[in-house]
């Protein structure tokens, strides 16, 4: 049973273009929500999150927002750069004593043309 | 210098063998996981410890079994493997507080073929 979905496996755009990436979730009780960037043989880097009490923030080129009641999120980068080019991952959490257990979807792989 | 460090980075093995992987984090965190990312590259947590003690522990085979000598290590030893081990497998940290308190750092992975 899988708590969080990325639909869309990849995704295109131009340089300068708006990307949107999106999820979706079926447990109401996750109580933050976070994007991964992941490059080819590396590890997945931590990007923006947001929690449940927000329905939106901003850091630079990257606006998450959180819509409750439609238990979506989506990640807007723009403009998109080159760089960007990596697989995004979706994660939610529900937190558990010291720590806190992480929830991914199966990302979306994002291509950034020239 | 690396903040979440795992060795070996690759590891090809046969069928029926016992091996571990070893990681590290020098960001002084107190709580410490390991996920495997299988061949759908499906990220699923397997194992969570918090200053030394097991809180998440999923629905993982008994032939995995983590430990955890200090708060900064965290390995992973797997008995008897099998062909489905065949994945990569990230461990990560996280603070227990802070902002963006649910913040994990993951390191590069190890990829484990088994043949």
């Amino acid at each position: 049973d899988q708590q969080v979905k990325q639909n869309s496996p990849s995704l295109s755009v131009q340089e300068g273009r708006i990307s949107i990436l999106n999820c979706d979730y079926t447990n109401s009780m996750f109580d933050y929500f976070l994007w991964y960037k992941k490059y080819p043989a590396e590890g997945p880097t931590f990007l923006i999150s947001i929690s449940s009490i927000k329905d939106k923030n901003e850091d630079g080129r990257f606006t998450v927002f959180l819509n409750k009641s439609a238990k979506h999120l989506s990640l807007h980068i723009v403009p998109s750069q080159p760089g960007d080019s990596a697989v995004y991952f979706c994660a939610a959490t529900l937190l558990l004593g010291g720590g806190n257990k992480l929830t991914f979807g199966t990302g979306t792989q994002l291509k950034v043309e020239l | 210098d690396t903040a979440v460090s795992q060795t070996p980075k690759y590891l090809v093995t046969q069928m029926g063998n016992d091996k571990s992987i070893k990681c590290e984090q020098n960001l002084g965190h107190d709580t410490m996981y390991w996920y495997k990312q299988d061949s759908k590259k499906f990220l699923k947590i397997m194992f969570s410890y918090n200053n030394k003690e097991l809180i998440i522990n999923e629905t993982v085979p008994n032939r995995f079994s983590p430990k955890s000598p200090d708060k900064a290590h965290l390995n992973l030893h797997i008995n008897s493997l099998e062909l489905g081990d065949s994945a990569v497998y990230f461990c990560a940290s996280s603070p227990s507080g802070g902002q963006p308190r649910n913040t994990q750092y993951f390191g590069p992975g190890t990829r484990l073929t088994v043949l």
